[in-house]
């Protein structure tokens, strides 16, 4: 799987669009990019994944680069409660069989400023 | 309906003593896996099950980690002999099906201390 490059961290107002950016720069043809997010004390929820259209659903969305090699999150307006680890990952959308584990890196520390 | 659980929630231990760390997954979930957490660091791969079977163990760091899911759905993570490099949180995660286009349900995990 390829590797990610993401800003330690982050500040945003509540109530403003927070965009998180990911650097993929070694990302192949059949990699996905998801991300997952971690609030303190929590475990690791999904958010979103996409190939390379972008994507939105309930919680936000995902923009990515024609050639692939960066993505942004989108948090369309965010909450206190949107204060969390954010993790970018890339990943082969079919397993070859065995582990699907999840490869984390550090992700970024957002931080929701009332 | 209900996530992933897991107990204790917090375990303290000697060095030494052998702990045993336990994972409900959502029912019905074929997968299950188990993660590292190590402070202000992200998740680390451990193992990996597809129902009853371990089909990658390539993430546990020594022999003193074992881990089963004997009937497919409940799985226990245990660690023997302690040390103070096993204080983590230990997290527990399922999904639904076999392959990466499933997500990941993930429960609250286990914080292991080792005195």
């Amino acid at each position: 799987d390829a590797k990610t490059t993401q800003p330690p961290s982050m500040d945003c107002a509540e109530g403003r669009a927070a965009n998180l950016p990911c650097n993929h720069s070694t990302i192949s043809g059949n990699e996905y990019v998801y991300w997952y997010r971690q609030i303190h004390s929590q475990g690791p929820q999904y958010i979103i994944h996409g190939l390379k259209n972008n994507e939105t659903n309930e919680m936000a969305s995902l923009i990515i680069t024609e050639d692939r090699k960066s993505s942004t999150l989108i948090l369309p307006h965010a909450t206190l409660r949107d204060t969390a680890v954010y993790y970018c990952i890339v990943r082969v959308g079919h397993s070859g069989g065995g582990a699907d584990g999840l490869t984390f890196g550090k992700g970024t520390h957002l931080i929701i400023q009332p | 309906g209900a996530g992933v659980s897991q107990s204790p929630r917090y375990k303290v231990a000697k060095r030494g003593q052998d702990v045993a760390l336990r994972c409900d997954p959502i029912s019905g979930h074929v997968s299950l896996f188990w993660y590292q957490q190590a402070l202000g660091q992200g998740p680390e791969f451990l193992t990996y099950f597809q129902n009853e079977a371990q089909l990658d163990k390539s993430g546990l760091p020594s022999d003193r980690f074992f881990a089963e899911r004997p009937e497919g759905s409940v799985s226990t993570l245990k660690i023997q002999r302690t040390q103070q490099e096993d204080s983590a949180v230990y997290l527990c995660a399922s999904s639904l099906a076999v392959g990466r286009y499933y997500e990941q349900y993930f429960g609250p995990g286990t914080r292991l201390t080792v005195t």
